[in-house]
């Protein structure tokens, strides 16, 4: 069956490092990937959209990259803030022809 | 302003009682979408619908119904026969999603969180 695998549900990173968000995806062959950030009681908002053929995207502090061989993308946020702090759901379309979501890992960025 | 807008924020209901959710999207987006998300776990696919007077069920489409009478508007009712119904409901828009390397954003509204005891 398809899967989504965010592996790790919580993560904690010191003001300034660099987080690293990882998801892992089985028995799918995504065209496309796209990452969403959420805050506690509201709804996600967009951020990234890697396509298969590019193996990394940037977007000011953020960077996505995508490997279909090993059925992964990472995503980074370079010189984070306690602003940063969120929840981060990756995101692929299925069969189906609509988004499936992973769980999302909760990143604390502590001052 | 554009956007998806969510009535209530809050709802709480007595079990057996169908309620319904409201959806409205100002951005003429042809797709809306509905969501569940319980706490620990990603968002689930109820109901989604690419035009007018047409819905397709989701992953989790049992104990939901929907309607689709007009582009701006895609109301959700959660039944009695909905066995978990207490979440946190989601809905989206998007451009329609046309071939199999098209994608677009989806934009979500700020959520229902619906409690029944």
């Amino acid at each position: 069956s398809q899967k989504i695998e965010q592996n790790s549900e919580a993560l904690n990173i010191q003001e300034g490092k660099t987080a690293t968000l990882t998801c892992n995806y089985t028995n799918y062959s995504p065209a496309y990937l796209q990452w969403y950030r959420q805050d506690p009681g509201r709804g996600p908002v967009f951020l990234l959209l890697i396509r298969e053929n590019e193996k990394e995207k940037r977007k000011e502090r953020l960077k996505v990259t995508f490997d279909t061989t090993l059925k992964q993308s990472l995503f980074h946020i370079t010189a984070s803030q306690p602003a940063d702090s969120a929840t981060y759901l990756c995101a692929l379309r299925g069969s189906a022809r609509q988004l499936t979501f992973g769980s999302g890992t909760q990143l604390t960025v502590l001052p | 302003d554009g956007g998806i807008t969510q009535s209530p924020k809050y709802l709480f209901r007595k079990e057996g009682q169908n309620v319904t959710l409201s959806c409205e999207q100002n951005l003429n987006h042809d797709a809306m979408y509905w969501y569940r998300q319980d706490p620990g776990q990603g968002l689930r696919l109820i109901y989604y619908s690419q035009i007018v007077n047409d819905f397709q069920k989701g992953d989790i489409a049992e104990g939901y119904s929907v309607s689709r009478e007009k582009k701006e508007s895609f109301p959700l009712t959660v039944t009695s026969a909905q066995k978990n119904p207490t979440a946190f409901y989601l809905c989206a828009s998007s451009i329609v999603q046309t071939g199999s390397t098209t994608s677009y954003e989806q934009y979500f509204g700020p959520g229902t969180r619906l409690t029944v005891t």
